[in-house]
């Protein structure tokens, strides 16, 4: 079936630096992605979609320039978290969907992102 | 606008019992439901979807949900609980006629005791 491979599983970073989490579907074209955030004991909240060679599409209330996406490719697309501080450590979790599948949904493990 | 609710946080059922975990929707359009099971520390992984036809789902892991739409309810449920689904489920619906994005529910955590 479908895989997702999101990278690194974890991560730990100094406040002020920069973090890149890649997101790559492994055996299929991902024209469509999606990153979420997940805080402890709560649902997904979604950040953004993005799509192939376009920009993203933001969620109401994400900062477009704290939180970068990149999907250059049909099957990688990278968040990078800019001048991280303590409250962007979460959990991201990346989605891909399949270009020729109108509901077919892969995650990826997740991000376990710990800002000091 | 589509959104997803679980009423319960939390559903404690014995090993060898009946499980249910509750799910509602609302969308505009026609419903594509998704239940999701997620471990700690790891992405979600698919255990079943609704897109049309028979409105009893079967899933992995001997799951199945009953969609509903005049309850507009997508509860999942497996006859005999196991201590391994001990887990966090997600439901979430995507509008058909509205876009590509799925919407959560808050999460059931289900606890299976021995």
């Amino acid at each position: 079936g479908a895989v997702v491979s999101q990278h690194p599983s974890w991560v730990i970073c100094k406040s002020g630096t920069s973090v890149k989490i890649e997101c790559r579907s492994l055996d299929f074209q991902a024209t469509t992605m999606f990153w979420y955030r997940q805080f402890p004991k709560q649902s997904l909240m979604l950040m953004a979609t993005s799509n192939e060679g376009s920009k993203a599409t933001y969620e109401q209330g994400v900062e477009k320039d704290k939180f970068l996406i990149n999907h250059a490719s049909l099957t990688l697309s990278t968040l990078t978290v800019t001048s991280a501080h303590p409250e962007d450590s979460s959990f991201y979790i990346c989605s891909a969907r399949e270009g020729q599948t109108l509901y077919g949904y892969t995650f990826g493990s997740g991000t376990r992102l710990t800002v000091v | 606008a589509q959104s997803v609710a679980q009423p319960e946080d939390q559903v404690n059922v014995a090993e060898g019992n009946p499980l249910t975990v509750k799910c509602t929707y609302s969308v505009s359009g026609n419903p594509y439901l998704f239940w999701y099971v997620q471990y700690p520390n790891r992405g979600l992984q698919f255990l079943l979807k609704y897109i049309t036809g028979d409105n009893l789902v079967k899933g992995s892991y001997g799951f199945e949900a009953e969609f509903n739409k005049s309850q507009t309810s997508f509860h999942l449920k497996k006859p005999s609980a196991l201590v391994s689904d001990s887990a966090l489920y997600f439901c979430a619906v995507r509008d058909r006629d509205a876009g590509n994005m799925l919407t959560f529910g808050g999460g059931t955590r289900l606890m299976v005791k021995p």
